[in-house]
């Protein structure tokens, strides 16, 4: 079955040093891959998404490629900002017919000042 | 647009009680998703409904089920409640339709305490 693994947190950073945040996939067929982020006491915000190998999704200063060849969709960020704290979670869905998604345990990012 | 809407934010269950949970779907959605996210688990497919239909069904018991309205607002219902289904639902909707995949949008969800 499909599954997702990232890197556990938690990681803490400096305000505007680089983030990268792990992401493999195991998945048969052609899945859609995502990036969304949980503030505390709230719901899941999407990120960014890419649909087909080499896509690259971007948002907010955020980036990440999908890559068929590793079946990874590493997430990226040049310089973080203490508003990016919060939890990550890398997730798939699609491929073999299936539209829920399958989400990676996720990695909470705290940005220090 | 209005995003997903869940009602209600809240709830404390005891055990053996039920509960019913309410989801409003971003408007034109069609499908939509319930998710359990636990800390231990993290977050667990529970059932996608799509035009009023089940389409699929992730791994838990029988006491979760859920329905679609025709307005395509959905509810979930536990029956039978225990402590280990305390958790965050969350709702998600998407304009899927049977032969492509699409972004699922997110709602606030339900906090539900059983003690």
């Amino acid at each position: 079955g499909n599954s997702v693994t990232q890197m556990e947190g938690p990681v803490t950073l400096s305000e505007e040093a680089f983030l990268t945040i792990n992401c493999t996939y195991t998945a048969t067929g052609y899945p859609s891959l995502f990036w969304y982020v949980q503030y505390p006491g709230e719901g899941l915000q999407l990120l960014l998404k890419a649909t087909k190998a080499d896509d690259k999704g971007s948002n907010k200063g955020f980036e990440a490629t999908y890559r068929k060849e590793t079946t990874s969709f590493h997430l990226e960020k040049g310089s973080v900002q203490v508003s990016d704290s919060a939890v990550y979670f890398c997730a798939l869905s699609g491929g073999a017919g299936s539209y829920q998604l399958t989400f990676g345990k996720g990695t909470k990012l705290s940005v220090i000042p | 647009k209005a995003g997903v809407t869940q009602t209600p934010r809240y709830l404390i269950k005891t055990r053996g009680q039920q509960v019913t949970l309410s989801c409003s779907p971003i408007s034109g959605h069609r499908s939509v998703s319930w998710y359990q996210q636990t800390p231990g688990q993290g977050l667990q497919f529970l059932f996608e409904y799509f035009s009023e239909t089940q389409r699929n069904k992730g791994n838990f018991p029988g006491r979760f089920s859920g329905r679609q309205f025709s307005n395509s607002r959905s509810e979930m219902n536990v029956s039978t409640l225990e402590l280990g289904d305390s958790a965050l639902y969350l709702c998600a909707s998407s304009d899927i339709d049977v032969t492509s995949t699409d972004t699922q949008y997110f709602g606030p969800g339900t906090r539900l305490t059983v003690l």
